[in-house]
């Protein structure tokens, strides 16, 4: 079964700039989770999405952070303009169903850097 | 705002002794607790997961759940090496709508001396 992919892995912007996440959950995997991690922290929930709508944005800075899942599969998560703050690792997970109480599957990770 | 609390550490452990970890929630409404391992680098990885009071055993894993006290541990046993990782506890509380995500700790950085 392949996993979560995610690109890029690594990626640094000045301030002010713009960058987008991509994410491929595993194949069959309905629920589809954008986490934030910053360095020496948990991984902080942005978005949550069941097939392509989403379930729960709550933590998700609205003002430059966007994220969509056109058909159910791939997921998009976006930043414009990125602050200095927005340095950290998002991570993409996935699970059958909603939250498969707690079977996330997390892809690697995109590094960002706001310089 | 639903918290989880765990000791930074480092907890430094000495190969093949019990390692023990602790987290506590804020929301009496979590339902599910789960354990989850995240090497330097790497991204998490689901090791333990508990749903009742009491404890549950995987291998060298226990994890130990006490609602009233809104308390999670996770005790590895024999500890070895490979064990040296992050360990975040991760809460989920039921929430209307079909919301689930999962609220972590900051995590337990675990060094086991060889």
């Amino acid at each position: 079964e392949a996993g979560v992919a995610q690109s890029p892995r690594y990626k640094i912007i000045e301030k002010r700039q713009s960058v987008a996440f991509w994410c491929n959950p595993i194949s069959g995997h309905a629920t589809l989770y954008w986490y934030q991690q910053i360095l020496g922290q948990g991984p902080k929930l942005l978005i949550q999405f069941q097939n392509n709508g989403v379930v729960d944005d709550s933590q998700l800075p609205k003002d430059r952070f966007s994220a969509e899942r056109l058909k159910g599969v791939d997921s998009t998560l976006k930043i414009q303009p990125a602050k200095l703050e927005d340095s950290a690792v998002y991570l993409c997970a996935s699970s059958l169903v909603r939250a498969a109480v707690g079977v996330l599957t997390f892809g690697a990770g995109s590094r960002l850097t706001v310089l | 705002q639903k918290e989880v609390e765990q000791n930074s550490g480092p907890l430094s452990v000495p190969e093949g002794a019990i390692a023990s970890l602790n987290c506590t929630y804020s929301d009496r409404g979590s339902q599910s607790f789960f354990w989850y391992r995240q090497y330097s680098g790497k991204s998490p990885e689901l090791i333990m997961s508990i749903y009742s009071n009491g404890d549950k055993e995987d291998g060298r894993f226990t994890a130990q759940l006490n609602k009233a006290s809104q308390y999670v541990s996770l005790l590895i046993r024999d500890s070895q090496p490979s064990d040296s990782a992050t360990y975040l506890c991760a809460v989920k509380a039921y929430s209307g709508g079909g919301a689930d995500g999962l609220t972590f700790g900051k995590g337990t950085h675990l060094i086991i001396q060889p």
